[in-house]
């Protein structure tokens, strides 16, 4: 079956840097998406990688390993507005995107 | 004003009774979808629409039915409601010439079911 993971919740420290680990499973694959979403809000699109290496766009870097399964977000000088979910989504063979639950980030001064 | 508008963003309903969830979009886009969000589980796809014209039954679509009355409107209704359709509602849109296919959400409609 098509699966994503990552974790539940993570916590860090405003101004250090976090990793957030994703690793799919996917009938087939055309790209790997990162969303963040603040409590109560619509989910917001921050990067897409479909080839491995590192994407990086400002304080956040994303990362893919196709023949791993796997993809990480880099989030450098963490600010206090950084607290939010972070949504992995694998896309498919046929274009559909399989969701993560999302890990909680918690960050503390 | 939001890109991609629902309405209403939050209701309460009883069991058996009829919902319709709007979404209108002023992106030009001619792909939307509807999606629910649970607690603890990823987003699951109910129903998408390329065009007009095309309608296509998602990971979860009993109990679903949509409709879409032009490019910039994809409404979704639940004929008879049950409680386990309280969720978190969200419409969103892409562009079919978009390189990355990146998804467009609206605000999200909350929707209880007693």
């Amino acid at each position: 079956g098509q699966n994503i993971d990552q974790p539940t919740e993570m916590t860090a420290t405003e101004g250090a840097i976090v990793q957030i680990n994703c690793t799919y499973q996917t009938s087939g694959f055309n790209g790997l998406f990162w969303y963040q979403q603040h409590a109560g809000e619509a989910p917001t699109f921050l990067s897409y990688n479909v080839l491995d290496g590192l994407e990086e766009k400002g304080r956040f870097s994303s990362f893919l390993s196709r023949s791993k399964g796997y993809s990480y977000l880099l989030l450098k000088e963490l600010q206090m507005k950084d607290s939010a979910s972070y949504l992995c989504a694998a896309m498919d063979s046929n274009y559909q995107l399989i969701w993560g639950a999302g890990t909680k980030l918690i960050i503390k001064p | 004003d939001a890109d991609v508008t629902q309405t209403p963003r939050n209701r309460i309903t009883k069991t058996g009774k009829r919902i319709m969830l709007e979404c209108s979009q002023t992106k030009g886009h001619d792909r939307m979808y509807w999606y629910r969000q649970d607690p603890g589980l990823g987003l699951r796809l109910i129903y998408y629409s390329f065009d007009v014209k095309d309608i296509n039954k998602g990971e979860i679509s009993d109990g679903y039915s949509v409709s879409r009355q032009a490019q910039a409107k994809f409404s979704l209704s639940l004929e008879s409601a049950i409680p386990n359709q309280t969720a978190l509602y969200f419409c969103a849109t892409s562009d079919e010439g978009a390189d990355t296919g990146e998804l467009f959400f609206g605000e999200g409609s909350r929707l209880t079911v007693l």
